[in-house]
């Protein structure tokens, strides 16, 4: 089955800093790739995601990229700002092929002010 | 709130009691997923039902877990006899597949036992 591995489990920045959180699949198949942030004891929110026919994606200081040869993909958040302080998560899935989407551990982003 | 909701938010249960969770997804989306979550660790998965079938179970779902959708749209988790280590935050999502399939997921539920 998939396997989701994220880096770093912690991640402390300066207000106005750039963030990077890398992640890593095993299934070749998977072809869906979200993101999400939780704020402590709130639901899990999607903030951005792709999917395996694009290489990169922006959404105002978010950014996300997709290396399908390396099986690896990337959270890009720029000018971070103390609200940003979340744990996000990465995950992928076979999407259209009856299977479910598999998390990695998440990363604690801090960001001072 | 047209979002996923959950219900009971919290619930604390003795150890060897049955408890029972409900999840309404999102109207008119035709999947709907159950999570496990405790603290420090993503979100991992145990079962997902399209409209009323169980497609899929996770080794995670040992024999004291069940989940039903009777009717394709509430679904139900129970778990019978429960442990300490079911301790967690149950989190239900649902989706509408063959639409991008953006997964949304409820505020979930707290799971004490003692």
């Amino acid at each position: 089955g998939e396997n989701v591995e994220q880096h770093p489990s912690t991640l402390s920045v300066q207000e106005g800093d750039s963030a990077v959180i890398k992640c890593t699949y095993s299934d070749s198949a998977s072809n869906y790739f979200p993101w999400y942030k939780q704020e402590l004891g709130k639901r899990p929110q999607l903030i951005i995601d792709i999917r395996s026919n694009v290489g990169e994606k922006k959404d105002q200081r978010i950014a996300v990229t997709l290396n399908k040869t390396a099986k690896h993909f990337s959270l890009h958040i720029t000018e971070t700002q103390p609200e940003d302080s979340a744990v996000y998560f990465c995950a992928a899935e076979i999407n259209q092929a009856g299977t479910a989407l598999i998390f990695g551990k998440g990363t604690t982003l801090s960001v001072s002010s | 709130d047209t979002g996923v909701s959950q219900d009971p938010r919290h619930k604390i249960t003795k150890r060897g009691q049955n408890v029972t969770f409900r999840c309404d997804p999102i109207s008119e989306h035709n999947r709907l997923y159950w999570y496990r979550q405790t603290l420090g660790q993503g979100p991992e998965f145990l079962t997902y039902f399209q409209n009323e079938a169980q497609l899929e179970k996770s080794r995670l779902l040992s024999d004291r877990f069940s989940a039903e959708r009777p009717k394709g749209s509430f679904s139900t988790l129970e778990i019978q006899r429960t442990e300490q280590g079911d301790s967690a935050m149950y989190l239900c999502a649902s989706s509408l597949f063959g639409s991008g399939n953006t997964i949304y997921f409820g505020e979930g539920s707290w799971l004490t036992v003692v």
